[in-house]
């Protein structure tokens, strides 16, 4: 069976870029969400959806960081214009549900660089 | 105030020999899940057991098991008969059974696992 498929699966950019990171979550899976790992922040919550609806995006940093869900299959997060601060592993997580008890399965990550 | 506490930054454990990361939780919600990941070297986070604050037995996957102590709001991993595979990076986490943030995760700091041969 398919994970959760990441891509790209690392990615070097100049700061002032616009950054595309995407996610195809596991087939029947109805919650989606992403993360970021830094070392002096650990994982972060940036955004979840629920049925492609986004339900909590608090940790979002700021403007400059968006997500979208257009379908069940698919969602992208986008940076624009990136820093270099916003360099981090992403990572893209899929459950079966938005309840306390469905298991959050993550993608491989993607490694963004921002110069 | 932290929601989840991996108090162990590093630790070492002999191969074959069992081991345990200490994880507490801090939260006023009496429906909560605690879930544990590894990610090894190579970045994938793994997850590898589940505990729900309901549940009345400690969680078990092979040679995972959770010490779930629900009165003192811990949830440690026992990784019994280590392997050098085991060396990893373990994180802690749970999710808070409030209404449609059920699916928010809060995760711990992680604990670096190393096995020696």
């Amino acid at each position: 069976d398919a994970g959760v498929i990441q891509s790209p699966r690392h990615e070097v950019t100049e700061m002032g870029q616009e950054v595309t990171l995407r996610c195809k979550p596991i087939s029947g899976h109805n919650s989606l969400f992403w993360y970021r790992q830094t070392m002096m922040r650990g994982l972060e919550l940036l955004i979840y959806f629920n049925n492609n609806v986004p339900i909590d995006d608090s940790g979002m940093p700021e403007d400059r960081f968006s997500a979208k869900m257009p379908n069940a299959s698919f969602s992208t997060l986008k940076i624009q214009p990136s820093e270099p601060r916003d360099s981090a592993v992403y990572f893209c997580a899929s459950s079966l549900g938005g309840t306390l008890t469905d298991t959050q399965y993550f993608g491989p990550g993607t490694r963004l660089t921002v110069l | 105030a932290q929601k989840i506490t991996q108090t162990q930054p590093g630790m070492f454990v002999q191969e074959k020999e069992a081991v345990t990361l200490d994880c507490t939780y801090d939260t006023s919600d009496p429906s909560y899940g605690l879930f544990w990941y590894k990610q090894p070297s190579s970045g994938e986070m793994i997850f590898l057991i589940y505990q729900g604050s309901y549940d009345q037995q400690n969680a078990t996957e092979g040679r995972y098991s959770l010490n779930f102590q629900k009165a003192r709001k811990s949830a440690n991993l026992v990784i019994s008969a280590s392997q050098l595979g085991d060396s990893a990076m373990y994180f802690c986490a749970m999710r808070e059974g409030r209404n449609t943030n059920a699916g928010k995760s809060t995760f711990g700091d992680g604990t670096t696992l190393t096995v020696k041969p």
